[in-house]
């Protein structure tokens, strides 16, 4: 079946690197997405990978694919205040996305 | 270049009136797709539409639930008679096409209160 696993929470200190992490089931899904939806928002499209890449740097984003074990990571380098959010990813499976729960993210000043 | 509209951004109805949820799409997209966020919850897929026709809607509950996309306008999601268990944001997201590099953008969301 179809499902996406994240941890709920992750805390961190301004200016510290925050890695937020998701295992999906379907190994057919050509791209995989983090989205950011921030409080009484919509969904922010951050970045997105190719199930054929391993990795994809995009400024202060890292974003590890590791497909055998199906897992996928997002890493903010040097994590601001202004990136506290609730953090998704969603796998693509036909036309439709599948969501994890969300990770929210606090980052401490 | 506006992005996906969403209207209205708040709604409250009482049980057993009818809700009616809009949406119009970014210029150029002709791919529409409807979720729901139940409180302290990921996004629920419901349905995908291109104009005039419901392509997928594997995630739509079966009964009171109905959702269109005309060839003019926006796509309306319709839910008739609302329970309060229907209480949640109600996002849409749309799409160039359905090609694996498209990416679905989403609009701010409805967020449906049922007294």
């Amino acid at each position: 079946g179809e499902d996406v696993e994240q941890s709920l929470f992750l805390s961190v200190r301004e200016g510290d690197s925050s890695v937020i992490n998701c295992t999906y089931t379907d190994s057919s899904s050509t791209y995989l997405y983090w989205y950011k939806q921030e409080p009484g928002a919509g969904l922010q499209l951050l970045t997105y990978i190719f199930s054929n890449m391993d990795m994809k740097q995009d400024q202060r984003l890292t974003v590890l694919l590791n497909k055998k074990d199906k897992h996928l990571s997002l890493r903010i380098a040097d994590t601001q205040t202004g990136d506290s959010a609730i953090y998704f990813c969603a796998e693509r499976t036909g036309g439709k996305l599948i969501f994890g729960q969300g990770t929210e993210l606090s980052v401490k000043p | 270049n506006a992005g996906v509209m969403q209207n209205p951004r708040h709604l409250v109805r009482r049980r057993g009136q009818e809700a009616r949820l809009r949406c119009s799409p970014m210029k150029g997209h002709s791919h529409v797709y409807w979720y729901r966020q139940l409180p302290e919850e990921g996004l629920k897929f419901m349905v995908y539409l291109q104009k005039e026709n419901i392509i997928d809607e594997s995630g739509m509950p079966k009964e009171r639930f109905s959702a269109e996309f005309p060839k003019e306008g926006p796509s309306i999601l319709r839910i008739q008679q609302v329970v309060r268990g229907d209480s949640a944001a109600y996002f849409c997201a749309s799409s160039y096409s359905q090609g694996a590099t498209d990416t679905q953008y989403f609009g701010p969301g409805t967020r449906l209160t049922v007294l």
